[in-house]
C-alpha cells in the first residue's frame, strides 16, 4: 500500500522568509503525480502545486517550488517570501490509480 | 462555472439517525471521489464514482456507509444509523477524467454526531 510521510506536524517561519516543509512516499509504480494541498482554517482544499513524476524538472507556481527527488521519494516544498495568508496546514498526497493517498499534514505557522 | 459544491456545510446528527450529504461536481466534471478527514488526521480516500457506476470503493466502510451519482443530479453520501465516530469533515472532488492530474475539491460537511 502507498504511503505518505510528512514528518513535521509543525512549522513556522517569520514572514518574507523561506520555509520547507517536507514530505517522504513510497510507491512501486512508475507513474504518478505527486500533490501540495493547502488547507486554511476554512478548510478549503487548495491545490499549491503538482508533480509530474516522469518529469525531471522541478515545478514551480510563483513563491512556491519543490524539490522533487525520484530516487529518494522525496518531494518537498518550498514557500520563498512567506506571506501571511501562508498560514495554513498543507499536505502532501501521491496518486495511486484514481485515488489520492495523503499524509498527515503540515501545519504552517507564519510570524509577522 | 462554480466549483465542487457540498451541503450542507454542518450536518448535526444524533446516534441512531441517517445523514445525507450532497455534492455537485463542476460543470463537465464526470468523475467523483469521497474522502472522510478525521479530526487531526489528513484525507482518506473512501470511494471513486463515475455517472450511475461505483467505480473504487474499497475505502467505505462495509456497513451503514453507501455512494451513489445518479444519472441526474447530485452525488449523495448516505451515511444509516451515525454512531459518535462518523463525526468528521467529509470531502467530495471531482475531475473531468479519471484520476493523475488533481482534482478539484469541494469545501467539505463536516457532519456532527451527538
Amino acid at each position: 500500500a502507498q504511503t505518505v510521510t510528512q514528518s513535521q506536524p509543525e512549522m513556522s517561519v517569520q514572514e518574507a522568509e523561506t520555509v520547507t516543509l517536507s514530505c517522504t512516499y513510497d510507491t512501486s509504480e512508475s507513474d504518478y503525480y505527486l500533490f501540495w494541498y493547502k488547507q486554511p482554517p476554512s478548510r478549503q482544499m487548495i491545490l499549491v502545486i503538482r508533480q509530474e513524476a516522469y518529469k525531471q524538472q522541478n515545478a514551480t507556481e510563483n513563491r512556491f517550488s519543490v524539490n522533487f527527488q525520484k530516487a529518494a521519494k522525496s518531494f518537498s516544498l518550498k514557500i520563498s517570501d512567506s506571506q501571511l495568508g501562508d498560514a495554513a496546514m498543507y499536505f502532501c498526497a501521491q496518486t495511486s490509480g484514481s485515488r489520492l493517498t495523503f499524509g498527515e499534514g503540515t501545519q504552517l505557522t507564519v510570524n509577522p | 462555472n462554480a466549483g465542487v459544491m457540498q451541503n450542507p456545510r454542518h450536518l448535526v446528527r444524533r446516534r441512531g439517525q441517517e445523514a445525507r450529504l450532497r455534492c455537485s461536481p463542476m460543470k463537465g466534471h464526470s468523475h467523483v471521489y469521497w474522502y472522510r478527514q478525521l479530526p487531526e488526521e489528513g484525507l482518506k480516500f473512501m470511494v471513486y464514482l463515475q455517472k450511475e457506476n461505483i467505480i473504487d470503493e474499497s475505502g467505505m466502510p462495509k456497513e451503514r456507509f453507501s455512494a451513489e451519482f445518479p444519472k441526474e443530479g447530485p452525488s449523495i453520501l448516505r451515511i444509516q444509523q451515525v454512531v459518535r465516530g462518523d463525526s468528521a469533515a467529509y470531502f467530495c472532488a471531482s475531475s473531468p477524467v479519471a484520476g493523475n492530474y488533481g482534482y478539484t475539491f469541494g469545501s467539505g460537511t463536516r457532519l456532527t454526531v451527538v
